[in-house]
């Protein structure tokens, strides 16, 4: 069972550039969740996708959007990308049971890191 | 609004000895709280979670925690600390919505 795969896996951009990663959730997922971890923090969440429509968003600015796909994959797409984008970018994949992260529990993959020169 | 503080960045214990590794959360609401591990390049793995059941929680490898409301702590231990437990460990919390809050992580060392 292939669990929740990122591509690609490194990623070198110049500033002002825009960029797309893309993600594979889980076998029987339906929702996924993406998060930014610069180097040294914690993960900070971006937004959630559920039944191809952004169910939430965290703090981060318009040039951050998503899709999801009917099968589930989404992409999260940067523009005018900002030497402060540089970070591990983590695709969550989970079941949407409507019940939030305390019964949908999240599978993380092992991420993009995105370097802006 | 929801909100967590891992006590220590760093801690380093001596193979066999106990591991604790600290955190105090924030939320207006009942909590949920989890404890992830990450292993160099590797995904977030989810160690174990509180969801308003049992205080106590136990969870993969041998560690467990203890959910405290007076104290607003979730606090991860191990009785018996192996090598293959030197990881970046990160406690999370989520109340309402579908985000979760990640503290800024403790690296666990582990010395032979």
């Amino acid at each position: 069972d292939a669990g929740v795969t990122q591509s690609p896996t490194h990623l070198i951009k110049t500033r002002g550039q825009q960029v797309t990663l893309r993600c594979s959730p889980k076998s029987g997922h339906d929702t996924v969740s993406w998060y930014q971890q610069a180097l040294g923090q914690g993960p900070q969440f971006i937004f959630q996708y559920y039944e191809e429509e952004e169910r939430q968003r965290g703090n981060f600015p318009d040039r951050f959007s998503g899709h999801q796909f009917p099968n589930y994959s989404s992409e999260l797409n940067v523009n005018a990308l900002l030497l402060g984008d540089s970070a591990l970018y983590l695709c969550a994949s989970s079941l949407g049971q409507g019940g939030g992260p305390s019964t949908d529990t999240q599978y993380f993959g092992p991420g993009t890191r995105l370097t802006v020169l | 609004a929801q909100s967590v503080t891992q006590l220590d960045s760093h801690v380093s214990v001596s193979e066999g000895t106990p591991v604790l590794l600290r955190c105090n959360y924030s939320s207006s609401y009942s909590p949920s709280l989890f404890w992830y591990v990450q292993h160099p390049n590797k995904g977030l793995q989810l160690l174990l979670k509180y969801t308003s059941a049992a205080t106590l929680v136990k969870g993969i490898n041998g560690f467990e925690a203890e959910f405290k409301k007076s104290e607003t702590s979730f606090h991860l231990t191990k009785p018996s600390a192996h090598m293959s437990d030197a990881a970046e460990y990160f406690c999370v919390v989520s109340d309402i919505g579908y985000d979760m809050r990640f503290g800024a992580g403790t690296r666990l060392t582990v010395k032979p």
